[in-house]
């Protein structure tokens, strides 16, 4: 079955850097998502993204994030100058259609450690 | 999305059926229900949806209530691989998925 790939699946960095998440997306699909979660926390939406550009986001996805679909594969989520709060497990998913009547395909996940 | 309501956690035993509920009262006509699963901090993985009709797929069953307020997803024959928190979801409008606390099922041995 077809999957939803994420690299890497740990990254370690220091408050105030940059990193990049990437995902790879399933190659039908036509919609991607990135989703948050804090450990022991609810999973939490950040942003959607169709016909590159940004369809919809959330509060938490404020000015320090970014997302990219740069070469048709890849797709990217960046968080310019990281803060402590942003240390959580980061799920991409994508999907044929709308997540309205579309089921939505989730990766294994980035676990985002900022010290 | 509306608002969905489950309970916190249930106990099934292993081999048995596993039913668990969720009320969505305010859902309007057009909504589909969708069912998610995670397993122990690994990506959400989709179970089955449904509009009006009970459904029936290899993972699951999903049946759904005349007025449409609330559903049950039904696990036939639970394993110890099912125990996962499950997900009861009704995204309305929205493209992003709204994820409550949703129902921890432990299969008991």
């Amino acid at each position: 079955e077809p999957e939803v790939t994420q690299t890497p699946s740990h990254q370690v960095t220091q408050m105030g850097q940059e990193v990049i998440l990437r995902c790879v997306p399933i190659s039908n699909h036509l919609y991607f998502y990135w989703y948050r979660q804090i450990l022991g926390q609810k999973v939490e939406f950040l942003v959607s993204f169709y016909n590159n550009e940004i369809s919809e986001k959330s509060e938490i996805f404020d000015d320090q994030f970014s997302v990219e679909r740069p070469d048709g594969s890849n797709f990217t989520l960046k968080i310019r100058s990281t803060k402590l709060e942003d240390s959580a497990m980061y799920f991409c998913a994508s999907s044929e259609g709308s997540a309205t009547n579309e089921k939505l395909f989730f990766g294994s996940g980035t676990q985002l450690s900022v010290l | 999305d509306a608002k969905t309501t489950q309970p916190t956690s249930m106990d099934c035993a292993e081999g048995r059926a596993a039913n668990l509920p969720c009320n969505h009262s305010t859902i309007s006509g057009n909504e589909y229900v969708y069912w998610y699963r995670q397993i122990h901090s690994q990506g959400p993985q989709y179970i089955i949806h449904g509009l009006k009709n009970n459904e029936t797929n290899e993972m699951a069953s999903l049946i759904i209530t005349e007025d449409r307020k609330s559903s049950t997803l039904i696990l036939p024959h639970a394993t110890l691989r099912d125990t996962a928190v499950y997900y009861c979801i009704a995204p309305g409008g929205a493209d992003g998925l709204t994820f409550g606390k949703g129902t921890h099922l432990i299969i008991q041995p």
